[in-house]
């Protein structure tokens, strides 16, 4: 089964930065990638699906790569805000119609 | 927000007592999830259903059974809970019919401690 890895350590960063989280995988590349938001509390929000022939997503200040040569996925926050600060997961599909979600890496932006 | 709801929300209970789960939708999603999530695990499937009936395990099912026997509806039982059975318990629905390549909406979360 796949396996991810996200870095375990918190991302601290200045308010007004780009904050480029990382998500590696280890076996062999999923049809699509997903990133998901998680505040203290609360279950995983959906946002962004990568599919595996597209290099690059948006969404207003939201980017995603997706390199399967590389077998890793970039998420990044421009002009981040201390409102972004929360727990960023990465999902890659499993067969049986199934995702597989990495531990997160906690953002924490500070003004 | 998918319509997704979880109770309890909290539960303490003692170990080798039985412990059912529910989750609940509105959207008349097809699939449906269980997970745990423990610190520096991360999510981890333990069920899914793929319609009424029709159920399938994750990775880490042993210690749980699930039914579904209405669509909106999706029962987790451990039937006898263990200390290492402690977590928070998400539930997640998938509006794709075939399960593929769409977005997972969760619920709140159970937090279920077994002393």
């Amino acid at each position: 089964s796949q396996k991810i890895e996200q870095n375990s350590e918190a991302l601290n960063i200045q308010e007004g930065k780009t904050a480029t989280l990382t998500c590696n995988y280890t076996n062999y590349s999923p049809a699509y990638l997903q990133w998901y938001r998680q505040d203290p509390g609360r279950g995983p929000v959906f946002l962004l699906l990568i599919r595996e022939n597209e290099k690059e997503k948006r969404k207003e200040r939201l980017k995603v790569t997706f390199d399967t040569t590389l077998k890793q996925s970039l998420f990044h926050i421009t002009a981040s805000q201390p409102a972004d600060s929360a727990t960023y997961l990465c999902a890659l599909e499993e067969y049986g119609n199934k995702l597989v979600f990495g531990a997160g890496t906690i953002l924490r932006v500070k003004s | 927000d998918a319509g997704i709801t979880q109770s309890p929300r909290h539960k303490v209970t003692e170990t080798g007592t039985p412990v059912t789960l529910r989750c609940h939708q509105t959207e008349n999603h097809r699939y449906m999830y269980w997970y745990r999530q423990d610190p520096g695990h991360g999510l981890r499937l333990i069920h899914y259903s793929y319609g009424v009936k029709d159920t399938d395990k994750g990775e880490v099912s042993d210690g749980y059974s699930v039914s579904r026997s209405k669509t909106e509806d999706f029962l987790l039982t451990l039937e006898s809970a263990t200390s290492s059975q402690t977590s928070v318990y998400f539930c997640a629905t998938t509006p794709s019919t075939s399960g593929a390549s769409d977005t997972q909406y969760f619920g709140p979360g159970t937090r279920l401690t077994v002393l």
